[in-house]
Formats: structure tokens, sequence, C-alpha cells
């Protein structure tokens, strides 16, 4: 069973519209999240974690996400695009399946942002 | 500050042919990790280490073999390339994944002919 979905695999915005990246888990337990941003021919980077406390994360370039247990979400959010957000998005968990060693990543999602 | 390398950046090999993709970081991590990532598949887990001396199987081992050759260095053997295996491979270390996630190496992009 996958331990995280990301749906869609493209969004579009304009550039000054609302980011929405969903990331949907699937652990009973809640896991350890993260946000994981990746430009074209680079490495992975992290944007953000979620491992105890505060529900609402803040991370780089102005992206955040909050963390949901009812709806075991975990959606990556900015109030307005910049071209330069342009990239691959992937979320990841860290959960009791793989006794808290790895991370399982979702398939990603690439955002795409229009003039 | 490097953080954690691979070499090499690109490589093509022929079908049957052997490499080794070499990967080193030098933040005193305990944990680290191979996987591949293709086009719509995300990125999926090969090998990993939680520390010197061990290794273990992921999602997708088949055709591969690692090395932990010290607490710097994970490297990633194929022993008979495949088309199958064409993909960009990343390395990646880790202190604690729940508190900290991974540092990732910038790729090595590898096509099989």
């Amino acid at each position: 069973a996958q331990s995280v979905t990301q749906l869609g695999s493209h969004v579009s915005v304009s550039e000054g519209a609302l980011v929405l990246l969903r990331c949907n888990y699937s652990s009973s337990v809640p896991p350890y999240l993260f946000w994981y941003v990746q430009y074209p021919n680079q490495g992975l980077q992290l944007l953000l974690k979620y491992t105890t406390g505060a529900t609402l994360v803040k991370g780089i370039n102005g992206f955040e996400a909050e963390f949901k247990k009812s709806e075991t979400s975990f959606h990556l959010t900015k109030p307005s695009a910049h071209m330069s957000d342009a990239a691959e998005y992937f979320c990841a968990v860290s959960d009791r399946n793989s006794g808290y060693s790895t991370l399982t990543f979702g398939k990603g999602t690439m955002l795409l942002v229009s003039p | 500050n490097a953080g954690v390398t691979q070499t090499p950046k690109f490589q093509v090999l022929k079908t049957g042919q052997s490499m080794t993709l070499q990967c080193a970081q030098d933040m005193n991590h305990n944990s680290m990790y191979w996987y591949r990532q293709d086009p719509g598949m995300g990125l999926r887990l090969i090998y990993y280490s939680a520390s010197e001396g061990t290794t273990d199987k992921g999602e997708v081992p088949n055709g591969y073999n690692v090395s932990r050759l010290n607490k710097r260095e994970f490297s990633l053997r194929l022993e008979s390339a495949a088309p199958s295996q064409t993909s960009v491979y990343f390395c990646a270390s880790s202190g604690d994944v729940r508190f900290s996630g991974y540092t990732f190496g910038s790729g090595t992009r590898l096509t099989v002919v």
C-alpha cells in the first residue's frame, strides 16, 4: 500500500496566484512528513518538515504546509506564485512501516507557472 | 561545505557492461541511501545502509549491489547493465530521518543502450 499520495502530476498557476499542492498519507500513526523541491537537472532540496508540535509549518521561499491528522493530509501552499517556483515537488513520509529509517516519496507534482 | 558528492554525473553504458556509482558524504551521517528516479514514478529506494557495516534492500534492489565502504562512502554497482536501468540515480544521507530527512547529492544520469 502506498504510504503517500500526491494528487495531480501537473499543476498550472499564473504568476501571483495561490499555489496548492496536495499530499495525503496512509499511515494510521501520524508519520513524520516532508516536502522537497527539485529544480531541473538538480538534486532534491528540503522545503519544510513536520516532526512534532505546531501543525502549521513554514519553510523556505515562502512555502508552508499544514498537518491535518483528521484528513491525513499535508498540503503545500504559497500565497503568491513566482516564476522561479516552477519545479517538481515531492511529498515524503517516514513512518512505522519503514521503522522510521527511510523516506517514502510520492510520485511528484510538477508546478508550472505562467506569466 | 560539499554535503553529498556523487560521481560520475553522466554515464552511458552498453548493455551488459558493469559500473560503480560513487557517493561520499562529509556530514558524519550514519545512514546512506540510493534511489532511482524515473518519470512519473517518483523516487524509489534501491538499497540503504542504516549504519556502517549494514545494508538493506529497498523497493527495487534487483540488478544492483551496494558496499558501505566506511562511514563516509556508499557505492552502488551494476554488474550487468540493462536498458531498464536507464535512470537518474540519487544518493542521500541522514543523521535521523525522522527529524532531518535526507540531504541529497546532485544525481547521476545513466543511460544504458
